[in-house]
Order: structure tokens, then sequence, then C-alpha cells
């Protein structure tokens, strides 16, 4: 189906396990983001991305690591989790940097 | 540093009550405002994009208004029903630090309950 989608939808990890959250979109949308969804904090910027091979770092980017080596993809590493990393974490896509972002349906990941 | 700002925080009405909320940005450099609206346990869907001065949408019972020489937009619901609560975000586009892009700065929100 044509969109954006997440996965793992949920994920449960230990404390320094790396963990990667898979995004995927078909509108071939030059821009990608990743944000995470934290009480008290509404979305935060992690990382974005302007093109494939383009990437930039956002409001909370330390512990993440992104790549775009292909338009439609747009993974995000944990490379050590830890417990401040719980949280829900939603990948979105847009034309360009000022259109309309299009939200994934969010991964939830806990670290243990 | 450019903030959106969205209030009130949270607010709770009756079913059938009218309210409106404000978001309010930086206005010089404005390029941009868009509404979204977020369900619990959902991801947020875009409701509106405003760009112009004295812009007006409207959504079925959801309407906005800009002024972006002040810099605030008003969002307002007429006769609000239960599935209407969702936090609803306000985002505007920032130049970034080299001023060569934009990104997307979302407020916190503003959380509605609509009681039945």
């Amino acid at each position: 189906d044509a969109g954006i989608t997440q996965s793992p939808r949920y994920k449960i990890t230990e404390t320094g396990r790396q963990v990667t959250l898979m995004c995927h979109q078909t509108w071939s949308h030059s821009y990608m983001f990743w944000y995470r969804q934290d009480l008290g904090h509404g979305l935060r910027l992690i990382y974005y991305s302007a093109a494939a091979d383009i990437t930039d770092k956002g409001e909370v980017p330390d512990g993440y690591v992104v790549s775009r080596s292909k338009t439609e993809n747009f993974p995000l590493t944990l490379e050590s989790a830890t417990r401040s990393q719980t949280s829900v974490y939603f990948c979105a896509s847009s034309k360009n940097s000022v259109d309309t972002q299009y939200f994934g349906p969010g991964t939830r990941l806990t670290v243990l | 540093i450019l903030n959106v700002e969205q209030s009130p925080q949270s607010l709770h009405v009756q079913e059938g009550d009218s309210t409106n909320f404000t978001c309010s940005f930086p206005s010089s450099n404005f390029y941009a405002l868009h509404w979204y609206r977020w369900e619990t346990a959902k991801s947020p869907e875009a409701l509106f994009v405003m760009t112009l001065n004295g812009d007006e949408k409207k959504k079925g019972r959801i309407s906005a208004t800009l002024n972006t020489k002040e810099g605030y937009s008003y969002l307002y619901i007429k006769g609000s029903q239960p599935e209407d609560s969702a936090t609803y975000l306000c985002a505007s586009p920032f130049p970034n630090s080299g001023g060569s892009n934009y990104k997307l700065t979302f407020g916190k929100g503003t959380l509605l309950t609509v009681n039945p």
C-alpha cells in the first residue's frame, strides 16, 4: 500500500543493545524526519534528511545514527540503547522542508 | 531562539461547547503555519497549512485564522464532540542556522478533552 510505514511497531530491548527502526515511504518525498514523543516535550526532532545521502541533526540527535542510501528509506539506529531512549518514535516525510509532513504510525520502543 | 508557543496546554469542554486555542510564533521571516490533529495512540494528521496574513481555513466544524503581522493563529472548534478530543499541534518552518533550508518547528500542543 502507498504511504509511510514504520517497523517494528513495538520493540522491547535491553540497555546497551543496538536497535534499528525502519521507515519507508512510497511518495518519493525528498524530505524525511525522525521525531520522538515525550511527555511534556511534544514532538522533538532527532534527525532529518533533505535527500538521499543528505542528513542533518535535529534537536536531540545524541545516541542516534541515521542513513539515507535510498530516497524511500530512512532507518534510525540507536547504537547503544539507554533507558532514556524509551519513547514513541515517529517517522514523517514531506515534499520539501516547508510542506505538510505525513507521519507514520509510530514505533513504541521500550529499553529495559 | 525561534519558538512556537501554544496555549492553553490543556482544555476540558462539554459536548456542544465551542472552543478555541492559540498558536504564537515569531512574525519575522514567516513562511507558513501548519495545524495538525493528533489523537491518542495515533499519529499526527495535517489539518491546515496557511501562508497569507488574514487567511482563514475551514474543515467541517474546525476553522483556523492567521495573523502574520502579530504572529498568532487561532484554531476554533464549533460544537465540540467527544471525537474532537485530541492534541492540536501547530508548527512553523524556520530557517536553519545556515539559512540554506527550513525546519518545521512544532509547538507542544493543546490537549483538548470533550466530555459527553
